[in-house]
């Protein structure tokens, strides 16, 4: 089974809206991290935002906000305000047990 | 500046020829990561370190060796290279486990 999901392939959003990619997990671990990484196309990978499995409220870091549902075992990342920099591929990360599984990715174009 | 540095950017080998991929970081990190990005896919971890002489497989070690001689440096080991191996590499160390990696800048090799 994957350990990370990301369903959408490709996204696009209007600059100034606000974006929601869709990231599950899967694991019967109750001690792990998520993480949401930005690859823009220069291939960078820029790290995000994090959030514990213990961590009682959503991690957020500026206009980035992760959306955790523990029970639906989903870290949605939310990005408000879209801006055209905005536009890059999106990854979703899991570390559990000292390791780290990626998602395939999720391509945001931000339309002016 | 402070960060992760791999060389080189750009490589091409021929099938059977042997090279190191270079990782530095002077953040003083203990954990490093060997990662490869195949075109439109996510990260796989090839192998890891937790701290100067210990390392452990990935998820697609094979094909591949690496040595943590110190803190700082984290060579990957191509021994027979392979069309296979043609990817991007991406080297990464972090902090701890709960922090966001810091990501080199990537090596695209292609083995023709």
């Amino acid at each position: 089974a994957q350990k990370i999901t990301q369903t959408q392939p490709g996204m696009f959003v209007q600059e100034k809206e606000a974006v929601t990619l869709d990231c599950t997990y899967d694991t019967s671990d109750p001690s792990y991290g998520l993480f949401w990484y930005k690859q823009p196309s220069s291939g960078e990978m820029i790290f995000l935002i994090y959030q514990g499995s213990y961590d009682q409220q959503n991690a957020t870091e500026g206009r980035y906000s992760l959306n955790f549902q523990k029970a639906r075992k989903s870290a949605n990342l939310v990005i408000s305000a879209s801006q055209l920099g905005d536009s890059a591929m999106y990854f979703c990360a899991m570390r559990e047990d000292g390791q780290f599984y990626f998602g395939t990715g999720t391509s945001l174009t931000v339309i002016p | 500046n402070a960060g992760v540095t791999q060389t080189p950017k750009f490589r091409i080998l021929k099938i059977g020829q042997s090279m190191t991929l270079q990782c530095t970081q002077d953040m003083n990190h203990n954990y490093m990561y060997w990662y490869r990005q195949d075109p439109g896919m996510g990260l796989k971890l090839i192998y890891y370190s937790v701290g100067a002489g210990i390392t452990d497989k990935g998820e697609v070690p094979n094909g591949y060796n690496v040595s943590r001689s110190t803190t700082e440096d984290f060579p990957l080991r191509l021994e027979l290279a392979a069309p296979s191996q043609t990817s991007v590499y991406f080297c990464a160390s972090a902090q701890g486990t709960d922090y966001g990696y810091t990501f080199g800048s990537g090596t695209r090799l292609t083995v023709v």
